[in-house]
């Protein structure tokens, strides 16, 4: 099956500065690369993904690339903001019958004033 | 808004009790999910099911059961509870198909004694 992993497992970064995030995936056949971002106490949501047919998306402050050769991917987020602080999980799934997704062990990020 | 209710935010359960974790969709989504959540392991596949009475093992099956006898109901019980299933579990339902954004639910945070 899929296997996602993440790195780091923590980031601490000045506000103003950028953060990224990495994630590496093992099945080929994976197309959909999906980031969620949890705040505390609060249930995980989806901020953007990106399809293997892309290789990098965008969304104001935050994008995703994709390596579909390397199988990996990653998460940036530029000026980041003290309300940027949360758990940020990435996940992987093929979009087939089940849209099964496999998550990564999470980077928890704090962005300090 | 699509809401994904959990039955219980909190629950203490005894060693060897059988336990039933209750999720709830109204948006009439083929695929629902249970995943556990712990620190440092990020969130783990239980078991899923992409239709009614259908079910799959996910990546840490062993101790759980489920039951999906309708579309919006999705229960995952644990038969005999034990303390290494003391978690947070999180219950998430996706549209299917080419659209696999997941909604989760607010959690259910188990303590087993």
């Amino acid at each position: 099956g899929e296997n996602v992993e993440q790195h780091p497992s923590t980031l601490s970064v000045q506000e103003g500065d950028s953060a990224v995030i990495k994630c590496t995936y093992s099945d080929s056949a994976s197309n959909y690369f999906p980031w969620y971002k949890q705040e505390l106490g609060k249930r995980p949501q989806l901020i953007i993904d990106i399809r293997s047919n892309v290789g990098e998306k965008k969304d104001q402050r935050i994008a995703v690339t994709l390596n579909k050769t390397a199988k990996h991917f990653s998460l940036h987020i530029t000026e980041t903001q003290p309300e940027d602080s949360a758990v940020y999980f990435c996940a992987a799934s093929y979009t087939g019958t089940a849209s099964k997704l496999t998550f990564g062990t999470g980077t928890r990020l704090q962005v300090t004033l | 808004d699509v809401k994904v209710t959990q039955s219980s935010r909190y629950l203490v359960k005894r060693t060897g009790e059988k336990v039933f974790l209750e999720c709830v969709q109204d948006m009439d989504h083929e695929n629902m999910f249970w995943y556990r959540q712990d620190p440092g392991l990020g969130l783990r596949l239980i078991y899923f099911s992409y239709d009614v009475k259908m079910k799959e093992k996910g990546d840490i099956p062993e101790g759980y059961s489920v039951s999906r006898e309708k579309k919006e109901r999705f229960s995952l019980i644990l038969e005999s509870a034990s303390t290494n299933q003391t978690s947070m579990y999180l219950c998430a339902s996706v549209t299917g198909g080419a659209d696999t954004e997941a909604f989760f639910g607010q959690g259910t945070r188990l303590t087993v004694v």
